[in-house]
C-alpha cells in the first residue's frame, strides 16, 4: 500500500523557467492539499483539491502559480516563470475525505519535492 | 491564516531526559491539535493529536491542552537519539481542513 508518493524529489530550474510537481494521493484518498515549507518557516498552506475541483487555494500565490487534480493521474503543481524565492519544500498531503483531520481522516504526507532556483 | 508560534530552538537535551516542546496559538477558534514529528528531509509525520483540555498519553509522549491560555504542549520521556527531530505544532478549527503550522522546534537528543 503505497503512501503519498510525490515526484521530482529534487528539482532544479534556472529563473523565468516552469517547475511541475506531481503528487499521486494514497489508494483511496481524493482529497489532495499542497503545502510550502520555506527554510526555517513551517508548512504553509497553499492549495486543497478534490478530482477535477480546486475546493480552496487561498494560500496560492495570486500569479504564476496554479493547481489541478485531473480525473486520471495526479494532482500537478506547477509554477511559471520561476523565482529565487520560491525554492522551498512543497509538500502534498491526502486523506480519504475532507474533512478535519483526526484519527480516522488523517492527511498522510508525501516526502515532498525540494524545489531549487537557480 | 491562524498563528502558530513555537519556542525557539534548537532544544538539546540528554538521553533520558524529558524533552519539553510548547505551542501558542491566536485563533481561540481552533479546535484539534496536532503533533507532527520531521527527520530532516522528510515528510512531516503524525504523532500525536489531542481534542480537549488536559493530557492525552501515548507511549513516550504526552500532549498537553490547555485551550483557555491557548496553549499546547508536547513532552517525550525518556528521550532516545532517536528523538532527534523538527516537531511541528499545527492546529485547525473545527469545519477546516486546512492545518496551520508552527515554525518548528529542533530537538537534538544527546548520547
Amino acid at each position: 500500500n503505497a503512501g503519498v508518493m510525490q515526484n521530482p524529489r529534487h528539482l532544479v530550474r534556472r529563473r523565468g523557467q516552469e517547475a511541475r510537481l506531481r503528487c499521486s494521493p494514497m489508494k483511496g484518498h481524493s482529497h489532495v492539499y499542497w503545502y510550502r515549507q520555506l527554510p526555517e518557516e513551517g508548512l504553509k498552506f497553499m492549495v486543497y483539491l478534490q478530482k477535477e475541483n480546486i475546493i480552496d487555494e487561498s494560500g496560492m500565490p495570486k500569479e504564476r502559480f496554479s493547481a489541478e487534480f485531473p480525473k486520471e493521474g495526479p494532482s500537478i503543481l506547477r509554477i511559471q516563470q520561476v523565482v529565487r524565492g520560491d525554492s522551498a519544500a512543497y509538500f502534498c498531503a491526502s486523506s480519504p475525505q475532507g474533512v478535519p483531520p483526526d484519527q480516522n481522516t488523517e492527511a498522510f504526507f508525501g516526502q515532498g519535492t525540494r524545489l531549487t532556483v537557480v | 491564516q491562524k498563528e502558530v508560534e513555537q519556542n525557539s530552538g534548537p532544544l538539546s537535551v540528554p538521553e533520558g531526559a524529558i524533552a519539553s516542546l510548547n505551542c501558542t496559538y491566536s485563533d481561540r477558534g481552533s479546535q484539534s491539535f496536532f503533533w507532527y514529528r520531521q527527520y530532516s528531509g522528510k515528510s512531516p509525520e503524525l504523532i500525536m493529536f489531542i481534542y480537549s483540555n488536559g493530557d492525552k498519553e501515548d507511549g513516550r509522549f504526552t500532549a498537553q491542552l490547555n485551550k483557555a491560555s491557548q496553549y499546547v504542549s508536547l513532552l517525550i520521556r525518556d528521550s532516545q537519539p532517536s528523538d532527534s527531530a523538527t516537531y511541528l505544532c499545527a492546529v485547525t478549527d473545527t469545519n477546516d481542513y486546512k492545518l496551520s503550522f508552527g515554525a518548528g522546534t529542533t530537538v537534538t537528543v544527546r548520547a
